[in-house]
């Protein structure tokens, strides 16, 4: 079955340091893969997608990912971390399932995201 | 802009009770979804729709019914809420083109506890 892994539960970064969030994903092929925000008390807000094309994806604030197909990898990046990116940031992959309007997505467990003054 | 709005956004309610969870949304999104959120587990989905009128089952559809009579709205329902179904819920709605490029827009959530 499909799956999306965000190996760590927190991560802590000092404002100003860069920032990494890691996920994988399992299934063979082209994937179709999200990154998610979510801030305290709030619905998750869409972040930037992977779809095709350039490896290194562009987002909201500043974020970026980079897609590794031999390491079936899709890490989120900023290059310098603010206070105000603290959240918790979750992972996605599509699931086909057959049918052209029922892709569902597969999401990761979430991983929090602590930006230290 | 309100997007998608859900109601309410607290209930507490005791087992066997029911309730009844409200989704809007202004977008004239064709899918519609409700998922729940749990610690260290993501979100899972619960049941979705891909037009007024029709229904589907997600990932974890036991306890549950849902309705989507208009276009707008997407209701689910706990008809004899356990203690295993305290979580937070996610309402969310796409465009029929996005179902497969993953945008979503996601409610604030509602918060439910059973007691």
């Amino acid at each position: 079955a499909q799956s999306v892994a965000q190996p760590e539960d927190q991560v802590n970064v000092a404002e100003g340091n860069p920032l990494t969030v890691k996920c994988t994903y399992s299934v063979s092929g082209n994937p179709y893969l999200f990154w998610y925000v979510q801030y305290p008390n709030r619905g998750l807000q869409f972040l930037l997608k992977y779809i095709t094309g350039d490896n290194l994806v562009k987002g909201s604030y500043g974020f970026e990912a980079e897609f590794n197909k031999s390491q079936t990898s899709f890490h989120l990046k900023k290059p310098s971390a603010l206070v105000s990116d603290s959240a918790l940031y979750f992972c996605a992959e599509v699931q086909t399932q057959g049918v052209d309007s029922n892709y569902q997505l597969i999401w990761g467990a979430g991983t929090k995201l602590i930006i230290k003054p | 802009n309100a997007g998608v709005t859900q109601t309410p956004k607290f209930r507490v309610l005791k087992t066997g009770q029911s309730m009844t969870l409200l989704c809007a949304q202004d977008m004239n999104h064709e899918y519609m979804y409700w998922y729940r959120q749990d610690p260290g587990m993501g979100l899972r989905l619960i049941h979705y729709s891909v037009g007024e009128g029709t229904t589907a089952k997600g990932e974890v559809p036991d306890g549950y019914n849902v309705s989507r009579l208009k276009k707008q709205n997407f209701l689910l329902g706990l008809e004899s809420a356990a203690p295993s179904q305290t979580s937070v819920y996610f309402c969310a709605s796409s465009y029929r083109t996005s179902g497969r490029t993953g945008e979503l827009f996601f409610g604030e959530g509602s918060r439910l506890t059973v007691l």
